[in-house]
């Protein structure tokens, strides 16, 4: 019920291309659903953040799609660039837990020059 | 100036020893977190801390022992190292809004030897 379920668990595309990660939940009680990206040897970062009354939300070259009903919800990079090599962590926080935040387990993406 | 750091950056040490890991934030935030991240980079929290005060503490062997001092530092004191706890150990922080974006330090690796 606490899990936010991730995949795929590694991605390669090709430079230009578009990066999709998937993530899904079961606990309808989760309300935000931010994003990290890690770069290697360095702390995740807030990548970009949905809450689950909008469908779709884009900054620049990533968009988060979220599909309530089948409590599902995904990344999209467009022009995906090798600077885009990282791991991507999906997570899910709910108004009981605190400041409690539940990863998903990463996607590891690559991008081919 | 760094936002969030911790030292040390990389600990080698031998099974049984007791160790610890700091962290200063210098954000004015007012809930700090310690993280794991194993392996297969699953990053999992173990403690959160707000205001001095512990609020989050999940199911994390009583070797672990997180002290904070004063609001700008949270530290991470392990007894009894067993091979199992190497692992990355990410501090972060963030305002007392479960929605507001959660700031990670450079991570500790720690070696269990």
């Amino acid at each position: 019920q606490q899990q936010v379920k991730q995949s795929p668990q590694s991605l390669i595309v090709q430079k230009g291309g578009i990066s999709i990660i998937n993530c899904a939940y079961e606990n309808t009680a989760f309300d935000y659903f931010p994003w990290y990206q890690q770069f290697p040897g360095k702390g995740p970062a807030l990548l970009i953040a949905i809450r689950p009354d909008v469908s779709e939300k884009k900054e620049g070259r990533f968009t988060i799609s979220f599909n309530k009903s089948a409590k599902q919800f995904s990344l999209h990079i467009m022009d995906s660039q090798p600077g885009d090599s990282a791991t991507y962590f999906c997570a899910a926080t709910m108004y009981s837990s605190a400041s409690k935040i539940i990863f998903g387990s990463g996607t590891r993406l690559s991008i081919r020059p | 100036d760094t936002a969030v750091s911790q030292t040390p950056k990389y600990l080698v040490t031998q099974m049984g020893n007791d160790k610890s890991i700091k962290c200063e934030q210098n954000l004015g935030h007012d809930t700090m977190y310690w993280y794991k991240q194993d392996s297969k980079k699953f990053l999992k929290i173990m403690f959160s801390y707000n205001n001095k005060e512990l609020i989050i503490n999940e199911t994390v062997p009583n070797r672990f022992s997180p002290k904070s001092p004063d609001k700008a530092h949270l530290n991470l004191h392990i007894n009894s190292l067993e091979l199992g706890d190497s692992a990355v150990y990410f501090c972060a922080t963030s305002t007392s809004s479960r929605t507001d974006t959660q700031y990670f330090g450079p991570g500790t690796r720690l070696t269990v030897l």
